[in-house]
């Protein structure tokens, strides 16, 4: 059975820091997501990584991923206050053909 | 492209009550998910369909059930319903032929149910 590990569950920082989330899963998988998920909100797609040393960035958030570690990072550079939100990631192993297995999320405060 | 739509917004139903919710996926795309999301929790596969059958399922009692139409809309039938029931539902769509894209599956705004 997948299953999604992240870390930290819950990130206080500043605004203007820098920090790491960390995705591990359990098993071979060839796409890994990120969403974000604003309180009662639905699930906001961040970005789709599809092989292994890939990354991507967008504005002050960049993803990679080691397929071989079978990790992801979400790192944050310089945080502002709009970046609070939940973050997870999911990973689909196509043998599945798109179920997402979904990390435990984490859930970022960045402190005015 | 109204994207993913869902309906009902939020739903209250009481115990051993029944419940049907509906999607719409986003033009183009022709394979519904739908997804449980108990709150502090990340979404929790319950089934997909694809060509008006369930291809696959997750760890959901037989309570839950699912229709996709010829339109590819979809709904979800969720009977006897118990407290834990309550839930985020969110349904989120793709075009199956994920191999060669990169898209990504989109979600809609979600079910919001209480059970009483």
């Amino acid at each position: 059975e997948l299953k999604v590990e992240q870390n930290p569950l819950f990130l206080s920082m500043q605004e203007g820091k820098n920090y790491t989330i960390y995705c591990n899963y359990s098993t071979t998988s060839d796409r890994l997501y990120w969403y974000r998920q604003d309180p009662g909100k639905s699930l906001e797609s961040l970005f789709v990584l599809l092989s292994n040393g890939a990354v991507k960035q967008e504005g002050r958030l960049m993803a990679s991923l080691d397929t071989k570690a079978r990790l992801s990072t979400l790192h944050i550079t310089a945080a502002v206050h709009d970046l609070s939100a939940t973050y997870f990631c999911a990973v689909d192993n196509r043998r599945g053909g798109n179920k997402l297995t979904f990390g435990t999320g984490t859930q970022l405060k960045v402190e005015l | 492209d109204a994207g993913v739509t869902q309906s009902p917004t939020h739903l209250i139903k009481t115990r051993g009550q029944q419940v049907t919710l509906r999607c719409s996926p986003k033009s183009g795309h022709d394979t519904v998910s739908w997804y449980q999301q108990a709150l502090g929790q990340g979404p929790q596969f319950i089934f997909q369909y694809y060509e008006e059958e369930e291809r696959q399922r997750g760890n959901f009692p037989d309570r839950f059930s699912g229709h996709q139409f010829p339109n590819y809309s979809s709904e979800l039938n969720v009977n006897a319903l118990l407290l834990g029931d309550s839930a985020l539902y969110l349904c989120a769509s793709s075009p199956l032929g994920l191999a060669e894209r990169t898209d990504t599956q989109y979600f809609g705004p979600g079910t919001r149910l209480t059970v009483l």
